[in-house]
């Protein structure tokens, strides 16, 4: 099915561990997010990319690095874990369906425990 | 700096109730307002998108309207199923050159028992 895939869907870390994560959308989607969702917060965007090759920082990029070489993929790095990197991390791809006008395709989510 | 706040942040009703999901944003620019479900362990799916020029969208049981000058939303339900039950979410988009980031409300986990 067309959409939006994370893996892995679980994880666990030890504080200072590094890791992917993985982002695939097979919807030739040009915009691409890593939100993470922490209890009572709501979702916050972490680093979002307008094309291949492009990445920009959002509301939350301290701790983590991305990665756009492939239009389809979107790469989410953690290079030194630390426990207030654990949360539910979702990926999402959209495309511009007229000004300001977004369609908008979420993956079911990464839950990352770092202790 | 755009917040998004929901309320209540729980809500538990029987079935067959209408109820009303509340949604405030400080930052009257807001381009376009989305409410958005999430059932456990799944990613969120669109319901409804309102417009900055839009009062409101209907969907099914489901009414959405948008109160810029207020800096207010709101998510209408009609006749609750416990098939609803499910977290809402909604988000701002900016527009301009916002290249569709959202700012998300925290939610409100909303339980239809039989």
């Amino acid at each position: 099915n067309a959409g939006v895939t994370q893996t892995p869907k679980f994880r666990v870390l030890k504080t200072g561990q590094s890791m992917t994560l993985l982002c695939a959308q097979d919807m030739n989607h040009e915009y691409m997010y890593w939100y993470r969702q922490d209890p009572g917060m709501g979702l916050r965007l972490i680093h979002y990319s307008v094309g291949e090759g492009t990445t920009a920082k959002g509301e939350v990029p301290d701790g983590y690095n991305v990665s756009r070489l492939k239009k389809q993929n979107f790469l989410l790095g953690l290079e030194s874990a630390a426990p207030s990197q654990t949360s539910v991390y979702f990926c999402a791809s959209s495309y511009a369906d007229g000004p300001g006008h977004y369609g908008y395709t979420f993956g079911s989510g990464t839950r990352l425990t770092v202790v | 700096k755009q917040e998004v706040t929901q309320i209540p942040a729980a809500l538990s009703v029987p079935e067959g109730e209408n109820l009303v999901l509340n949604c405030s944003f400080t930052d009257s620019a807001i381009y376009n307002l989305q409410w958005f479900r999430q059932d456990p362990g799944k990613g969120l799916t669109s319901l409804l998108l309102i417009q900055s020029s839009q009062r409101e969208q209907t969907s099914g049981r489901l009414n959405a309207s948008l109160d810029k000058s207020s800096g207010r939303s709101t998510l209408y339900i009609a006749a609750s199923q416990p098939g609803d039950s499910a977290t809402y979410l909604c988000a701002g988009n900016a527009g301009g050159t916002s290249y569709g980031k959202l700012t998300f409300g925290q939610g409100t986990i909303l339980t239809v028992h039989p």
